[in-house]
């Protein structure tokens, strides 16, 4: 199957400081990534879904001026966690949609922490 | 709205048989997923049904009625390696997923 790699897979962090999780396609291009948050104990909560050479569409509630999402080529997007503050540690998933009705495919997952 | 609802968590003894039902209410219908999740990890793929009926992959049997809005996912011959949590999710209309909140599935020796 298609294969994302998301990167970094833990990252800690200090409060007001920025971190930027990389998605990247490694064996097709995606057009679209979606980016999820995940809190413990709940499920997948999409944020926002990139597309390539056009911007990001996000979902309500989330904040396009702290997360900032780049889809720079077909092979790779960005999420920036801008001003980091503790409530925004989770653990962070991208997925590129699998063409019509096939199954997603998901990177790793990033663990922020926010000290 | 649209809505995915199955149990928050169940607890099953290892070598026996478990059913996880998930219920949904969607805008359209294209197809409905079976993931594991393992803490700290991103999910991996059970199963996909779009028709009713049951599909069977090994050890997993995922079930679907699209007139009930109704799938359950069955895991025979439980193993501890199977303590995860499953979610269920469904891709809509515009073939975007949705998903369940996802049941924590707790196996005890």
């Amino acid at each position: 199957g298609a294969v994302v790699s998301q990167h970094p897979s833990r990252v800690i962090c200090k409060s007001g400081t920025s971190v930027k999780i990389e998605c990247r396609s490694l064996d097709f291009q995606a057009t679209t990534m979606f980016w999820y948050r995940q809190f413990p104990k709940q499920s997948l909560m999409l944020m926002a879904t990139s597309n390539e050479g056009s911007k990001a569409t996000y979902e309500q509630g989330v904040e396009k001026d702290k997360f900032l999402i780049n889809h720079a080529s077909l092979t790779l997007s960005t999420l920036t966690v801008t001003s980091a503050h503790p409530e925004d540690s989770s653990f962070y998933i991208c997925s590129a949609p699998g063409a019509g009705v096939t199954e997603a495919f998901f990177g790793q997952g990033t663990r922020l922490t926010v000290v | 709205g649209q809505n995915i609802d199955q149990p928050t968590e169940m607890t099953a003894t290892e070598g026996a048989i478990v059913q996880i039902n998930c219920t949904y209410q969607t805008s359209g219908f294209n197809g409905l997923f079976w993931y594991q999740q393992h803490a700290g990890e991103a999910p991996t793929f059970l199963s996909y049904n779009v028709l009713d009926g049951l599909e069977e992959k090994g050890r997993f049997s995922s079930f679907l009625s699209r007139s009930k809005g109704y799938s359950y996912l069955l895991l025979k011959e439980l193993q501890m390696k199977d303590s995860a949590s499953y979610l269920c999710a469904v891709k809509d209309s515009n073939y975007q997923l949705i998903w369940g909140a996802g049941t924590k599935l707790i196996i005890k020796p």
